[in-house]
């Protein structure tokens, strides 16, 4: 089955170290996006990518990065995680139409020590 | 600005009763709206979608929504709650800020008594 499927479920990383999040796709969208959801919150968009082009929302901190190396991946990199960063991580991704639903990874948990 | 309200934070409802959850949207124009369901530890499923035409949408999993402009409200529906549907479920609506970006309400929690 096509999906988006995300490595690893869970990270546990230390306070400061930078650490990679992981998703690729078999659905061959174009479009590719980034969110953090903290408990018992609804997800909140970090960024998007369109292709290769990269589209970062206005309150994401510079802490948070990503690369799109293909059409496939995309990688999340927090440069030096803070405790205020354990979250739900989640991958999404949709075609290139205007408003066509987006379709979601099953998340990476982050746990800074 | 288009914005998102879920006004109930927790619902929780009998297995076998119906099942109401509540969706108020601000948007211009004709909106986009989606209704998903995240079970704990996992990502959003799509449950629903509309777009256009017919306002009562069928969705997965027995559900259903109605969409009426009058009211700016997209509430979803499911005639006999099963146990297994316990979970938070997030309304959203197609933002026109950007491709395909979505604005979420704060979520429903369900809680389903045996």
């Amino acid at each position: 089955d096509a999906m988006v499927i995300q490595n690893p479920r869970y990270q546990v990383t230390q306070f400061g170290k930078p650490v990679t999040l992981s998703c690729s796709q078999t659905l061959n969208h174009n479009v590719m996006y980034w969110y953090q959801q903290k408990s018992s919150q609804a997800p909140k968009l970090l960024f998007h990518y369109y292709d290769k082009d990269f589209n970062n929302e206005a309150d994401t901190p510079d802490n948070f990065q990503s690369r799109r190396p293909n059409t496939s991946f995309c990688f999340l990199d927090i440069r030096s995680p803070g405790l205020g960063d354990a979250a739900m991580y989640l991958c999404a991704t949709s075609r290139d139409q205007v408003n066509q639903p987006q379709h979601f990874g099953d998340g990476t948990r982050l746990s800074i020590l | 600005a288009q914005s998102v309200t879920q006004p109930d934070i927790h619902i929780t409802v009998s297995e076998g009763a119906s099942l109401e959850l509540r969706c108020n949207y601000s948007y211009g124009a004709t909106p986009y709206l989606f209704w998903y369901v995240q079970s704990p530890g996992q990502g959003l499923q799509l449950l629903l979608k509309y777009f256009s035409g017919d306002t009562l949408v069928q969705g997965i999993k027995g559900f259903e929504a109605e969409f009426k402009r009058s009211q700016s409200s997209f509430n979803l529906r499911k005639p006999s709650v099963h146990w297994s549907d316990a979970a938070e479920y997030f309304c959203a609506v197609g933002s026109s800020g950007g491709y395909n970006k979505l604005i979420f309400g704060a979520g429903t929690r369900l809680a389903v008594h045996p």
